[in-house]
């Protein structure tokens, strides 16, 4: 019964180190997406992909990297972090297909960049 | 362009209380799904309502309802008789139909009063 699972759920980097944040869901959905979210900005939409292959920009895509790995997982890559990264990542997953279904979310990925 | 609007940064509410937290949204998309989220202090999200574009009545979920006016593309959550544990962040979100992009409001911040 696990759902989306997100690794890891803290991480401290220092500016200019690259680091992937993992995720990957149990519910077979077809799309997954990836959100940062920061104090009085909600969450805002970083990508997502709709299928296995495909991703697409979200709201603030600059300085980060996707892959659809398979249909389980959806990662996220800093290649060189800096401090206006620092958020809290949450990855999420739904059907595709329906404009009804909810998302599910993971517990999130806190990240400080020094 | 989506766009989701929630213009109450924070709500002061007397416990058992009725609350109402506002959502307006713009879209082009004919079809959509509009969902409300709840985040407490703990970080998860949890899934509280939706309503779809053409469903004929407002949703409710027990002690929630979503008052949907299509016209005025505003879809507010009604909470009755608040509790303590009502306390959190309340997000909106909207899902087209057209692609699989699910955007956010900046949410609200609700306090129940003892």
């Amino acid at each position: 019964n696990a759902g989306v699972t997100q690794t890891p759920k803290f991480q401290v980097l220092k500016t200019g180190q690259s680091m992937t944040l993992q995720c990957a869901q149990d519910m077979n959905h077809n799309s997954m997406y990836w959100y940062r979210q920061d104090p009085g900005m909600g969450l805002r939409l970083i990508y997502y992909s709709a299928s296995e292959g495909t991703t697409d920009k979200g709201e603030v895509p600059n300085g980060y990297n996707v892959s659809r790995l398979n249909k389980r997982e959806f990662s996220l890559r800093l290649e060189s972090a800096a401090p206006s990264q620092t958020s809290v990542y949450f990855c999420a997953s739904s059907e595709v297909g329906t404009a009804y279904q909810p998302q599910h979310f993971g517990d999130g990925t806190r990240l400080s960049i020094l | 362009a989506q766009k989701i609007t929630q213009t109450q940064p924070g709500m002061f509410v007397q416990e058992k209380e009725a609350v109402t937290l506002d959502c307006t949204y713009d879209t082009s998309d004919p079809s959509y799904g509009l969902f409300w989220y709840k985040q407490p202090s703990s970080g998860e999200m949890i899934f509280l309502i939706y309503q779809g574009s053409y469903d004929q009545q407002n949703a409710t979920e027990g002690r929630y309802s979503l008052n949907f006016q299509k016209a005025r593309k505003s879809a507010n959550l009604v909470i009755s008789a608040s509790q303590l544990g009502d306390s959190a962040m309340y997000f909106c979100a909207m899902r087209g139909r057209r692609d699989d992009k699910i955007i956010f409001g900046k949410g609200t911040r609700l306090h129940i009063l003892p």
